[in-house]
């Protein structure tokens, strides 16, 4: 079956420019995890979907950032005003439940972003 | 924010060696535990997940877990230069809801 799929692999933009981030999650999937990735770091977390409940913002490092989830199932992560640093791979993760041990995370290829 | 700690590496070891990857974590609370491989460039992928004290093997892997040590580990035996990888632990909370990662074990298997 169908994996999780990100969009695109790849985008370059110019610093101050808005960009957007599309995830399609394995279908059935209820849960929705964005993360980030800098060069040769770990994943840092950043937002959580799970069915209708209001999403986890927690990780999101500022309001630049903003995500939404459709229908229970595409989600877009969207940075405004793109900075440098905003440059990393961002990971798009589903999961069946969150409810229960063993429902393990699947990952997209990721998009890799980078802000010149 | 929950720490999960593990060893940047790298690690080495022979072609045909145990490789040993060990993660610990600060959530007493913690119910699962997984550990990812991830490619140069690619995105992680699932070897094993943990939920129970003990061992639990799959193949050449082997995972363990020591709650009361909030220990969390990765054996592979008989090494191949393709398990050459990150490896990555992952915790999820008590809630069931979050998933945190350590910053991952960079793994080198010499032919």
């Amino acid at each position: 079956g169908a994996g999780v799929s990100q969009s695109p692999s790849n985008k370059v933009t110019e610093k101050g420019k808005d960009v957007e981030l599309r995830c399609d999650p394995i279908s059935g999937h209820t849960a929705l995890y964005w993360y980030r990735q800098s060069l040769g770091q770990g994943l840092e977390f950043l937002i959580y979907f799970q069915g209708n409940s209001a999403p986890d913002k927690s990780g999101l490092p500022s309001d630049r950032f903003s995500a939404e989830r459709t229908g229970g199932s595409v989600s877009t992560l969207t940075i405004q005003r793109t900075q440098q640093e905003d440059s990393a791979v961002y990971l798009c993760a589903s999961s069946p439940r969150t409810a229960g041990p063993d429902s393990p995370l699947h990952f997209g290829n990721g998009t890799r972003l980078t802000v010149t | 924010q929950k720490e999960v700690e593990q060893n940047s590496g790298p690690l080495s070891v022979p072609e045909g060696a145990i490789a040993s990857l060990n993660c610990t974590y600060s959530d007493r609370g913690s119910q699962s535990f997984f550990w990812y491989r991830q490619y140069s460039g690619k995105s992680p992928e699932l070897i094993m997940s943990i939920y129970s004290n003990g061992d639990k093997e799959d193949g050449r892997f082997t995972a363990q877990l020591n709650k009361a040590s909030q220990y969390v580990s990765l054996l592979i035996r008989d090494s191949q230069p393709s398990d050459s990888a990150t490896y990555l632990c992952a915790v999820n909370d008590n809630n069931f809801n979050k998933f945190y990662f350590g910053s991952g074990t960079k793994l080198n298997v010499k032919p």
